[in-house]
C-alpha cells in the first residue's frame, strides 16, 4: 500500500544553517506530495505541495521538488530561522479516501 | 473565518464517560477526515467521509463513531473512554482528490 517514510528527528540547527529533512514514498500511480507544518498546540498547516514528478513546491524559503525516479520529495530551507522552529510531516495523497503521513520529524533553531 | 472549526479544543474527562467532537468546514468541501495524533506525533487516520459517505473505516474500536448530517459537518461520538484514547483529534477537510487538506486545530483530549 501507499506509505511515506521520513527522516527521524529530532533535528537542531543554529540560525541561519542549511535545512534538508528527507521523505521518500511509496505508492502505485502519481500521487500528489505535500509537507505539512506544525508548530506547538497547533493543527497542520500546509507548507508547499506538487502534484506531478519534476514538480517544485516553495513557499516562506522552503522548497520541495518531487522526484519520481527516487521516489523522494526532500525539504530544503538554505537559512533557518528560530521562527521555523515546528514539527515538519510529508505527506502524500492518491486516490480521495485519506493521506499517509510521515512520522513528523520535529526542528527546533536556535539563535 | 476558519475554514475548519472543531469544538472543544480541550476535553478532559473521567474514564467511562461518553464525548463528542464537533467539526465544521465552510469550505464547501466534499471530504472530510478524523485523525488521531498520538504522543508521538504520528498521525493515523481514522475516518474519511465524502458527501456524507463513509470511505475509510480504519481499525478503531466501534466506541467510536462517526456522524456526517451533511457534508459539512463531521462529529465524532466516543463511548466509554479509556485511558488510551489519550490524544489530539483533528478533523480536516479537502475537496477532489490529490489536493492538500485543510485541518482543524485539534481538540487535545485527556482521559483520567
Amino acid at each position: 500500500g501507499d506509505s511515506v517514510t521520513q527522516m527521524e528527528g529530532p533535528v537542531t540547527l543554529s540560525e541561519e544553517a542549511f535545512l534538508t529533512i528527507n521523505c521518500t514514498y511509496t505508492a502505485t500511480g502519481y500521487p500528489s506530495l505535500f509537507w505539512y507544518v506544525q508548530y506547538p498546540g497547533e493543527g497542520l498547516q500546509l507548507l508547499l505541495k506538487a502534484t506531478k514528478a519534476d514538480d517544485k513546491g516553495s513557499n516562506k524559503g522552503f522548497e520541495a521538488t518531487y522526484r519520481k525516479e527516487t521516489t523522494s520529495f526532500h525539504l530544503e530551507k538554505g537559512s533557518v530561522q528560530v521562527s521555523d522552529s515546528a514539527v515538519y510531516f510529508c505527506a502524500l495523497e492518491n486516490t480521495g479516501n485519506q493521506f499517509y503521513f510521515g512520522t513528523g520529524t520535529s526542528l527546533t533553531v536556535i539563535p | 473565518d476558519t475554514a475548519v472549526s472543531q469544538t472543544p479544543k480541550y476535553l478532559v474527562t473521567q474514564m467511562g464517560n461518553d464525548k463528542s467532537i464537533k467539526c465544521e468546514q465552510n469550505l464547501g468541501h466534499d471530504t472530510m477526515y478524523w485523525y488521531k495524533q498520538d504522543s508521538k506525533k504520528f498521525l493515523k487516520i481514522m475516518f474519511s467521509y465524502n458527501n456524507k459517505e463513509l470511505i475509510i473505516n480504519e481499525t478503531v474500536p466501534n466506541r467510536f463513531s462517526p456522524k456526517s448530517p451533511d457534508k459539512a459537518h463531521l462529529n465524532l461520538h466516543i463511548n466509554s473512554l479509556e485511558l488510551g484514547d489519550s490524544a489530539v483529534y483533528f478533523c480536516a477537510s479537502s475537496q477532489d482528490f490529490r489536493v492538500e487538506a485543510f485541518f482543524g486545530q485539534g481538540t487535545r483530549l485527556t482521559v483520567v
